[in-house]
This record gives structure tokens, sequence and C-alpha cells, in this order.
């Protein structure tokens, strides 16, 4: 157990809608980061949150948006939901925005869009 | 930029025989490298880690990892494959003040009784 949780764990929505996903980080870590994991495939980063400022971001189009909690707890917002955003959804945390810190992964939130 | 190859999307071995998990990474600078293993429907767990101190790194479960800069490897071994072993595993390479991990696209392990 990381102490990294997220909700829900099982998510359908359909095309054309907004879902937001929710994680808890581990206690006295103030990063949180957000990967997507679509089936067969490794994790791809989506953006970092680091003191509830964006810390970075990788390659994920606007509609892919967060929020951090000054408890350092984070949102993932999509809008506009596409086919091809079905895919396992994982929230890290660590102690600080450096890579070298150890990232501890939640059991992720599985969202299906038909 | 960085990247990392997972040779063999899937590997199978037999319930005692040694485990090895390709990894290869490109970077311009040192990297930092981890291994990550997945459980069905769970999330990604630690495995060890190597952050330019020793380079063969022990981590949990009795799996270790060794660093070869010439060879730009990272290969993650364990000398007897038990049933528990069954899973999916994850390189990452990352670099000292970035923030993200790049991830190789997965090994899946079956261990055959």
């Amino acid at each position: 157990e990381t102490g990294v949780t997220q909700s829900p764990t099982h998510l359908i929505k359909t095309r054309g809608q907004q879902v937001t996903l929710r994680c808890s980080s581990q206690s006295g870590h103030n990063t949180v980061s957000w990967y997507q994991q679509a089936l067969g495939q490794g994790p791809q980063f989506i953006f970092q949150y680091y003191r509830e400022e964006e810390n970075g971001r990788g390659n994920f189009p606007p509609r892919f948006s967060g929020l951090q909690f000054p408890n350092y707890s984070s949102e993932l917002n999509v809008n506009a939901l596409e086919l091809d955003d079905s895919a396992l959804y994982l929230c890290a945390s660590s102690l600080t925005g450096d890579a070298k810190n150890i990232q501890y992964f939640g059991a992720g939130t599985r969202l299906s869009v038909l | 930029a960085q990247s990392v190859t997972q040779l063999g999307s899937h590997v199978s071995v037999s319930e005692g025989a040694l485990v090895l998990l390709r990894c290869n990474y490109s970077s311009s600078v040192p990297p930092y490298l981890f291994w990550y293993v997945q459980y069905p429907n769970q999330g990604l767990q630690l495995l060890l880690k190597y952050t330019s101190a020793a380079t063969l790194v022990k981590g949990i479960n009795g799996f270790e990892a060794e660093f070869k800069k010439s060879e730009t490897s990272f290969h993650l071994t364990k000398p007897s494959a038990h049933m528990s072993d069954a899973a999916e595993y994850f390189c990452a390479v990352t670099l000292s003040g970035t923030y993200k991990y790049i991830f190789g696209t997965g090994t899946r392990l079956k261990v055959l009784a």
C-alpha cells in the first residue's frame, strides 16, 4: 500500500461528456503527477502539480486540465471525452517535483468512453 | 530527449528459472532509472531504482538490476522465478531537475509451473 488513493475505481462515460477523477496523495507529499495508461501501453505523462501550481505538462490537449488543493490532493478533469480517452488513469505522489524522488502510484481509475 | 526500450513484450519462464527482463535507455546525461511492477487491476509498485550510486541495485522480492553505461542498459533479473512474479514490468527513465518519468511499453512476465 502506497497511501495514494484514487476515486472512483471505474467510470463509464459517453463521448462528449466531462469527467473528474480524484487523487489523495501520500502524507507529506506536495507533488502529484497524472499519467494515462492505454491498454497494452506504458503510462504516459499528462501533467504534474507542485504546491498547487502546474509544474510541467506532457503532450496532451488543453481539454485535459487539473487542480491541486491546499491539502495536496488533486483532480484531473477531461472535457469533451473521446473514445481514445478510454484508459487507466494513474496518479502518483512524491516528496517534491524533482524526478529523482520516487513517485508512489495509486491503483488508478479505469475510464471507459462509449 | 530520454527514451526507454523494453525488448520483448511477453516473456515466459519456468518456475525456478532465471528471470531476465531487458531495458535500454537513451539519455544525453546520466539518468535515473526505475523498475516498476503492475499486477492485474492495480497501480504500479516500485521494485528498485538507480540514482547514480552503486551500479548493481537490489530491490524487493529478490529482484536486482545492473546499470551498464557502456551498453545503455538496465536489465532486471531474478535468480529463481516464482508463480507470484507473474505481472507486467515497466522500466522508466528520468533526469534530475526534470519532473516526469518516461516509461517503456512494458513486458508481461508469465511463469509456467
